[in-house]
Formats: structure tokens, sequence, C-alpha cells
């Protein structure tokens, strides 16, 4: 069974500080990997995805993550932070495979970033 | 594209009285997944339709609830009747088979007083 841990419910950062939010997996075969966001009042919006190709993801906004194998982590960091940065980061899981035979994704229980001036 | 339309954003109502919530998915995506979203619980699973099927109910909370999909581009998720644990986010999300990821809808808010 696939599972998702997101460290932190909640982060707070400096505006022009290191964004980073932890997501570990734990998953019986090598997994799909995403990033949604969630921006207040609005639908979950995709941030980025590991497919298996490059371990290194680069998303929308300027994040970025990458996938660890040996850490089962997938990591989601960016350089400096905006005060638009502000939102509820999911963290998510797909089996490859299709087992149960479709696309499920499992969610993190998410963490609500905040940026202070 | 117009991305998943839901509707309404907003539904307030009465305990007892029926709420049917709508969602058109992407043109040409075949599978479609009803969410609920409160603090408690964070985001759940209700049901998942391929091909306007249902193929996983089990998230379906009691017998309250219900999802048809008549067609490729129509989904309700229907409470009857509402009680106010049922207040939260409702999303719809579309897929394309063996596409990873989901598209998410706005998500309706329902209050149910």
């Amino acid at each position: 069974a696939q599972s998702v841990t997101q460290l932190g419910s909640h982060v707070s950062v400096s505006e022009g500080a290191l964004v980073l939010l932890r997501c570990n997996y734990s998953s019986s075969v090598p997994p799909y990997l995403f990033w949604y966001v969630q921006y207040p009042n609005q639908g979950l919006q995709l941030l980025l995805k590991y497919t298996s190709a490059a371990t290194l993801v680069k998303g929308i906004n300027g994040f970025e993550a990458e996938f660890k194998k040996s850490e089962t982590s997938f990591h989601l960091t960016k350089p400096s932070a905006h005060m638009s940065d502000a939102a509820e980061y999911f963290c998510a899981v797909s089996d490859p495979l299709f087992s149960g035979g479709y696309n499920k994704l499992i969610f993190g229980a998410g963490t609500r970033l905040a940026v202070h001036p | 594209d117009a991305g998943v339309i839901q509707s309404p954003r907003h539904e307030v109502t009465e305990m007892g009285q029926e709420v049917t919530l709508r969602c058109k998915p992407i043109s040409g995506h075949n599978s479609l997944f009803w969410y609920r979203q409160t603090m408690m619980r964070g985001l759940e699973l209700l049901i998942y339709f391929n091909n306007n099927v249902p193929i996983d109910d089990s998230g379906m909370p009691e017998d309250r609830f219900s999802a048809k999909m008549p067609n490729a581009s129509f989904s309700t998720l229907k409470i009857q009747p509402s009680e106010p644990r049922d207040s939260a986010v409702y999303f719809c999300a579309s897929s394309l088979d063996r596409v990873p990821g989901y598209t998410f809808g706005s998500g309706t808010r329902l209050t149910v007083v």
C-alpha cells in the first residue's frame, strides 16, 4: 500500500528565505510523485510531478523537487519565498502500474506555508 | 480549455434538504473523481468513475450520498437528506487514463445549517 507523510502541518518563512516542504512516501513500486498547491478558496493546482525521468523536477512559480529513492523523499524547495507563495501544499503519490485499475492519487495531509515580511 | 467546472461555488442549505453538486470534466478526460475536504479529515476520495461507470465508491460516507455520471461531460453528487456534518468543500477532478495526475475544479463550498 502507498502512503505519504508530510512533515510539519505549518511552516513559516520570511520573504526571501528558502522554502523547504518535506514529503516522504511509502510505496512497494517506484512511484509517481506530485506536489499540488491550494490557494485560499481555490482548487488544487499541479505544481510539478515526477514520473521516472529526471530526479530533479522543476515546476511552476520557481519551485522544484528532487526524488531521492534512498531516502524515499520528494521534498519541495524554492530558493526565495514570495508573499504570494502563502498557500497549502499537498504531496501525493500514485502507482505507475495503476494497481486497482486506476490512476489513484494518495494525498498527504498538507502543509500550510506562511510567508511574513 | 476551460478546465474542470463545478457548480455552484457556494451552497448554503438547511438540514434535511437535498443538495446537488455538479461537475463538468475536461473534454476528453475519461476518469472523474469526487473529493471532500474538511479541516478534520483533509482530502477524502468519495468516488471514482471511469468511462462514466462508477468503479470505486468505497469512500462514500453513507447512503445519503449518491453520485451519477450520465455522460462523459457531466457528473452529479447528491446528498439527501443533508446534515450539518456534511459541511465541507467538495472537489471534482478529472484525468486521462494512464496520464499521471489530476486536474481539479475550484470546488463547491457546502454549508448545512
